[in-house]
């Protein structure tokens, strides 16, 4: 199975603030990565797919970038509504794994 | 606009099998690929599965032994069973669509809650 590592595991930030998530690949694959949002209580999602293409009503602020076993989420400018937790996932081969997440919390 | 409900027992006794089903509105399950995930509380998600359609499968080979995915195109649902669960299949359940066979998944559904206890 392809391991996908995160880092960092929590992240204190402020609005306002640009902030980057990375996440790693056990292995190469290509451009098979995703991001998504996760709130308390609720289902993740889409931010991101094919590791730099915006899902459709995300805010520009979002932005991914990154090939083979190492790729980023970027936030331009933290918003309120952006203080979640942030998961990658990659698509390149069966079976598909998840990163262990990036808990994004307020300074 | 493509909606996605789980639901099931909430309460599942160890050993016995967990049984949720997806239910999908706004659209047709005639195509795509509709997956299951999970998320032990507090924990990361877990990839458990998928149907296509038209009825292949394919199961996370961690849980493949004990898994199992349906689908009833008349109904437009589909449906997880896990047997032999114990405390460790306790989690938050969800459902989700994927347009592809590589492709990411949305949209999901909320999920539901499912403890294994006695």
């Amino acid at each position: 199975d392809i391991q996908l590592t995160q880092s960092p595991s929590f992240l204190s930030a402020s609005v306002g603030d640009r902030v980057t998530i990375t996440c790693r690949a056990s292995q190469g694959i290509s451009n098979y990565l995703a991001w998504y949002q996760q709130k308390p209580g609720k289902a993740p999602k889409l931010l991101i797919y094919a590791a730099s293409t915006l899902q459709s009503g995300v805010p520009s602020r979002f932005s991914g970038s990154g090939s083979g076993t190492e790729f980023t989420l970027t936030i331009s400018s933290l918003q309120p509504e952006d203080f979640a937790t942030y998961c990658c996932q990659h698509l390149n081969s069966y079976p598909l794994t998840f990163g262990q997440g990036t808990k994004l919390e307020i300074k | 606009q493509l909606q996605l409900q789980e639901s099931g027992p909430g309460l599942v006794k160890p050993s016995e099998t967990l049984s949720l089903t997806c239910s999908v509105s706004g659209g047709s399950i005639n195509s795509y690929y509709w997956n299951w995930i999970r998320q032990p509380p507090g924990k990361g998600l877990e990839w458990i599965g998928y149907i296509y359609y038209s009825g292949s499968t394919n199961y996370n080979p961690s849980l493949k032994s004990r898994v199992s995915i349906s689908v009833d195109t008349s109904k437009n649902q589909f449906s997880l069973k896990l047997s032999s669960v114990t405390a460790a299949d306790t989690a938050v359940y969800f459902c989700a669509r994927a347009v592809a066979y590589r492709s990411s998944f949305d949209p999901w559904g909320q999920g539901t809650l499912v403890t294994v206890s006695s």
